[in-house]
């Protein structure tokens, strides 16, 4: 059973680029999450998709969006790079249901993108 | 606001010895608490969970978890540590369960031989 899935695992790109990263969620879930980890912190929380929506969002600029694919797979995207989104970017999965509320499961973590802004 | 403090941010303890990582959250409600270990380069894993019931939790690779309400504590143990046990531990409490998680600042674990 695969789990979380990120790609690519590494990225370099010059201020004012825009990039992608993508994201596979573990099988049977249907939720996905993403997060910034600058280095030598904890990873902060950017915002969540479920049902191809943004369900929550965290205290990041409009720079940051995102997408979510009827298989569930995510994007994150973000324009305009500059040298503090130098990161490892996580994503996490988890299983909400049809019920549309709030999950009762647990994130599980993808290996993450390390991202680096010139 | 809600917010989770990991006062340790490097602990070294030799192999064999016994180990203690400390969480303080703050929170109104009950909250969902994890504990996720990384490795170097790697991306989080999940060692154990409370979400209501038996405050003692078990977890995989031998850890464990007590979650004290009085306190707003979540630590961590573990009886004997490996040197295979060396990495960063973040504590994280959940808004909601399945929703946004908040982290700690991590705590780096370093074994001497």
């Amino acid at each position: 059973d695969a789990g979380v899935t990120q790609s690519p695992t590494h990225l370099i790109k010059t201020r004012g680029q825009q990039v992608t990263l993508r994201c596979s969620p573990k099988s049977g879930h249907d939720t996905v999450s993403w997060y910034q980890q600058a280095l030598g912190q904890g990873p902060q929380f950017i915002f969540q998709y479920y049902e191809e929506e943004e369900r929550q969002r965290g205290n990041f600029p409009d720079r940051f969006s995102g997408h979510q694919y009827p298989n569930y797979s995510s994007e994150l995207n973000v324009n305009a790079l500059l040298l503090g989104d130098s990161a490892l970017y996580l994503c996490a999965s988890s299983f909400s249901g049809t019920s549309g509320g709030a999950s009762t499961d647990t994130q599980y973590f993808g290996p993450g993108t390390r991202l680096t802004v010139l | 606001a809600q917010s989770v403090t990991q006062p340790d941010i490097h602990i070294t303890v030799s192999e064999g010895a016994s180990l203690e990582l400390r969480c303080n959250y703050s929170y109104g409600a009950t909250p969902y608490l994890f504990w996720y270990v990384q490795s170097p380069g790697q991306g989080l894993q999940l060692l154990l969970k409370y979400f209501s019931g038996d405050t003692l939790v078990q977890g995989i690779k031998g850890f464990e978890a007590e979650f004290k309400r009085s306190q707003s504590s979540f630590n961590l143990r573990k009886p004997s540590v490996h040197w295979s046990d060396a990495a960063e531990y973040f504590c994280a409490v959940g808004v909601i369960a399945g929703y946004k998680l908040i982290f700690g600042s991590g705590t780096r674990l370093l074994v001497r031989p």
